[in-house]
């Protein structure tokens, strides 16, 4: 059973400080991996897939870290605003033809202006 | 693309009634899963609908049970609802696995 970890559980920075964002999973047998964002109560918005074959995928001021055999992936937000405010979710994915995705608790940003 | 849309948004319940959430995929999306998010938690993975039949079920009880249709929307049924089913329900939408999943806004369930 995949196991994922987000570390730290929250974290709140002044705005323009760049924010480093860790996901641990334990089966490192994985397809690919989706970072979410979450808003309180709200649904989740895909901000990056990155493919087990790959070491990196950059959106924006988004840059999402692979490595795949030590089961680690981190999420950097660089010159973070006040709108980055809410929930991030890591979400490895076991295979091709199984589609469950596992999650953690998340790690809540909070971006003080 | 229209997106993963889900109805209603929100809805109250009484123990020991019956539920139907509905959710219509993003066009061309063969696949649908359906989560649960307790407050303060991250999804639980309920079961999974590829071309309208159940291949993948995570650890939820018979009295969740879903539908897809042709038309790529889908339904999640819950009976004999229990306070602990009080939670955020997720429907997400994937066409290939390269593709990754597209989650739609919740329906917030409330189970008095």
């Amino acid at each position: 059973k995949q196991e994922v970890t987000q570390i730290p559980a929250a974290l709140s920075v002044p705005e323009g400080e760049n924010l480093v964002l860790n996901c641990s999973f334990t089966d490192s047998a994985i397809y690919n991996l989706q970072w979410f964002r979450q808003d309180p109560g709200k649904g989740l918005t895909s901000l990056l897939l990155i493919q087990s074959s790959q070491r990196e995928q950059t959106s924006g001021r988004l840059n999402a870290s692979l490595d795949k055999s030590s089961g680690r992936s981190t999420l950097y937000i660089a010159a973070s605003q006040p709108g980055d405010s809410a929930t991030y979710l890591c979400a490895p994915r076991p295979g091709s033809n199984d589609y469950k995705l596992s999650f953690g608790a998340g790690t809540t940003v909070t971006v003080r202006a | 693309e229209t997106g993963v849309t889900q109805s209603p948004t929100h809805l109250i319940k009484t123990r020991g009634q019956q539920v139907t959430l509905r959710c219509s995929s993003q066009s061309g999306h063969n696949t649908v899963s359906w989560y649960q998010q307790a407050l303060g938690q991250g999804p639980q993975f309920i079961f999974q609908y590829y071309r309208e039949e159940e291949n993948g079920r995570g650890n939820f009880p018979p009295r969740f049970s879903g539908l897809q249709f042709p038309n790529y929307s889908s339904e999640l049924n819950v009976n004999a609802l229990e306070l602990d089913d009080s939670a955020l329900y997720l429907c997400a939408s994937s066409w290939t696995a390269n593709y990754g999943y597209t989650f739609g806004s919740g329906t917030r369930l409330t189970v008095v």
